[in-house]
Formats: structure tokens, C-alpha cells, sequence
């Protein structure tokens, strides 16, 4: 069974960094893109970043590009998302999930909740 | 990376059809066979109900269809059931980032 456990949000400052794993199980890890979905509060998906097998090509969302950094361990079945500068806009919850094809995700995590607020 | 477009809402009756819609442009939905809808109902993760325009993962009734004519890509369900009653988004491959995904904005579906 694919398992999907995201971890490590919170409630953090205007401008301060937080960083959230995946850790995934039920497949094989390094076979696969992996990707970071969030969903502010009532409102809709909104792709964030992806992150191919082998980490060789990784795309970000324009609206976090320089400030997010996506990254996996294949040796350690996680994904990553180092959130820098982080924004009010930012508050969502964040899931994890996996890539099939180009763009599609057949599995989700629960979501992790990340709080941007002073 | 605008996203694609969605009506907000829309309602059937048990045992009908209803049809969403999901318009983006060439560089998306009309460049790309990669659309894929997901359903989620209130405090749950979205789950994957057609991907590559009209593939159903296993699982999936075969009352949920897919089609896709140019830049409009929509969603099909026939025979309303109660369950069905979800918010639904559509999403596309785009050439506009590396592994670039654009999601439609969300139609709410009441089952009346």
C-alpha cells in the first residue's frame, strides 16, 4: 500500500524558514517524480514543485521560485520542501505526492499545515 | 502559469449527467494529452480520477469519463450519486516550467 506522511509544518514568523518531508513507503521511491501540492485555506490546488527520480530536473511554481528549495534522499524514501522567506500567502497545507506521467499525481499524502503569521 | 478555468459550481440530480469544464490554451490543455481530474471531498487529500484526458485508475466507476477538444478538456459523470458530491479540479502538463503543472480553480458539484 502507498503511503504518503508529510511532516513539519507549523506556525512560523513572516520571513522565517520551515522545512517539510514526505516519507514515502508502498513503492519504489527512486522510480518515480515527486511533488509538493498546497491548498490554502478554502481554496483551491495550487502546484508548488516537482522533482524528477533522479533529481536531475526541477521545476518550481513561479510564486515560490527563489525562496523554496525541493530535494529528495532516494536512500531514505523522503521528499523535501525548504521554505525560506516565507509569506503570509504562504499558509496552506501542503501535500506530498506522487508523480505518474507528466504532471499527474496518482497518490497523496494528508498534508502538513503551514501557519504564516506574526 | 495562469490557472485553467473552471465554472465554480455545478448541480444534477441522482441518475443524471453533469459535464465540467476545464478551458486553459496550447500551452497546456491543447498542447498535451497530460489532463487529469481529482476529486476531493471536505477535509480529505484529492484522489485521482482520470488521468492522460480519459484513463480511469483502477477503481475508479466507469460513470467518470474524460475528453478533451482543443483547449477545453472536460469531465463527465453520469449517474449522480449522493458520493459524488465533491469539489473537483482539473489539472494539465505545461510547458511554462520544468515538470510544470497548472489546476484549474475548482467546481463545487451538489448533488440535489
Amino acid at each position: 500500500e502507498v503511503q504518503l506522511v508529510e511532516s513539519g509544518g507549523g506556525l512560523v514568523q513572516p520571513g522565517r524558514s520551515l522545512r517539510l518531508s514526505c516519507a514515502a513507503s508502498g513503492f519504489t521511491f527512486d522510480d518515480y517524480a515527486m511533488h509538493w501540492v498546497r491548498q490554502a485555506p478554502g481554496k483551491g490546488l495550487e502546484w508548488v514543485s516537482g522533482i524528477s527520480w533522479n533529481s536531475g530536473s526541477i521545476g518550481y511554481a513561479d510564486s515560490v521560485k527563489g525562496r523554496f528549495t525541493i530535494s529528495r534522499d532516494n536512500a531514505k524514501n523522503s521528499l523535501y520542501l525548504q521554505m525560506n522567506s516565507l509569506r503570509a500567502e504562504d499558509t496552506a497545507l501542503y501535500y506530498c505526492a506522487k508523480g505518474m506521467g507528466f504532471g499527474e499525481f496518482d497518490y497523496w499524502g494528508q498534508g502538513t499545515l503551514v501557519t504564516v503569521s506574526s | 502559469q495562469s490557472a485553467l478555468t473552471q465554472p465554480a459550481s455545478v448541480s444534477g440530480s441522482p441518475g443524471q449527467s453533469i459535464t465540467i469544464s476545464c478551458t486553459g490554451t496550447s500551452s497546456d490543455v491543447g498542447g498535451y494529452n497530460y489532463v487529469s481530474w481529482y476529486q476531493q471531498h471536505p477535509g480529505k487529500a484529492p484522489k485521482l480520477m482520470i488521468y492522460e484526458v480519459s484513463n480511469r485508475p483502477s477503481g475508479v466507476p466507469d460513470r467518470f469519463s474524460g475528453s478533451k477538444s482543443g483547449n477545453t478538456a472536460s469531465l463527465t459523470i453520469s449517474g449522480l450519486q449522493a458520493e459524488d458530491e465533491a469539489d473537483y479540479y482539473c489539472s494539465s502538463y505545461t510547458s511554462s516550467s520544468t515538470l510544470g503543472v497548472v489546476f484549474g480553480g475548482g467546481t463545487k458539484l451538489t448533488v440535489l
